[in-house]
């Protein structure tokens, strides 16, 4: 158990709604990061936060938007899917906005399928 | 820009014998982390090993060691004495470890099966 914790775990939906991807970082940690993973792109850095503020920002579409939280809880939010949208979500957290030597902790990660 | 390429199509190995998973990178970056994650089928991802760009040993953990070349700017996966649970999905990834932009770049992975 890595101490991340991502609600939902399994989420369906149909094309044109909107969903949000919630992501509980381990206890201290004040980064979170969004991950895409889908089978032709591989994991795709979305963005990142650190204590509540944008800290980078990559293939994330203008569809989706994020933010994170006084209590450092995160949210993903994605509107307006598509079938391409369709994918496994990944929350993880680091204790730092720029790590040490440690790594990224990973949590179990939110598969949307969008019908 | 970072670059993390990983070529090797299926690879399959022999309960109880090694296997090399192979990893290229590429990056202006002076200073920087190499590291490897494991995706089992249930789909989380498990850090495995880390390797600082620095660091004039390679990095061992257990039954996983990384074999660093610099020069040649590779990070290849060891992992010895195979078990069926290690059949899995394998990512090797980067990051630097200067400058404000402190995400992990990821290669396409390798899928490993293990025989019995």
């Amino acid at each position: 158990d890595s101490g991340v914790t991502q609600t939902p775990k399994h989420l369906i939906t149909a094309t044109g709604q909107r969903v949000t991807l919630r992501c509980s970082p381990r206890s201290g940690d004040l980064s979170v990061y969004w991950y895409q993973q889908s089978l032709d792109q591989g994991l795709q850095f979305l963005i990142q936060y650190y204590n509540g503020e944008e800290r980078a920002k990559g293939n994330i579409l203008e569809r989706f938007s994020a933010q994170q939280f006084p209590d450092l809880h995160s949210e993903l939010n994605l509107s307006s899917l598509e079938l391409g949208d369709s994918a496994l979500y990944f929350c993880a957290s680091s204790p730092t906005g720029r790590l040490g030597t440690g790594e990224l902790f990973f949590g179990e990660g939110s598969r949307l399928t969008v019908l | 820009a970072q670059k993390i390429t990983q070529t090797q199509p299926g690879m399959f190995v022999q309960e109880k014998e090694a296997v090399t998973l192979d990893c290229t990178y590429d990056t202006s970056d002076q200073s920087y982390g190499l590291f490897w994650y494991k995706q089992p089928s249930s789909g989380e991802m498990i850090f495995l090993i880390y390797q600082g760009s620095y660091d004039e040993q390679n990095a061992t953990e257990g039954r996983y060691s990384l074999n660093f070349q610099k020069a040649r700017k590779s990070a290849n996966l060891v992992i010895s004495a195979s078990q069926l649970g290690d059949s899995a999905m394998y990512f090797c990834a980067m990051r630097p470890l200067t400058g404000a932009n402190s995400k992990l770049t990821f290669g396409k992975g390798i899928t490993l099966s293990v025989r019995p």
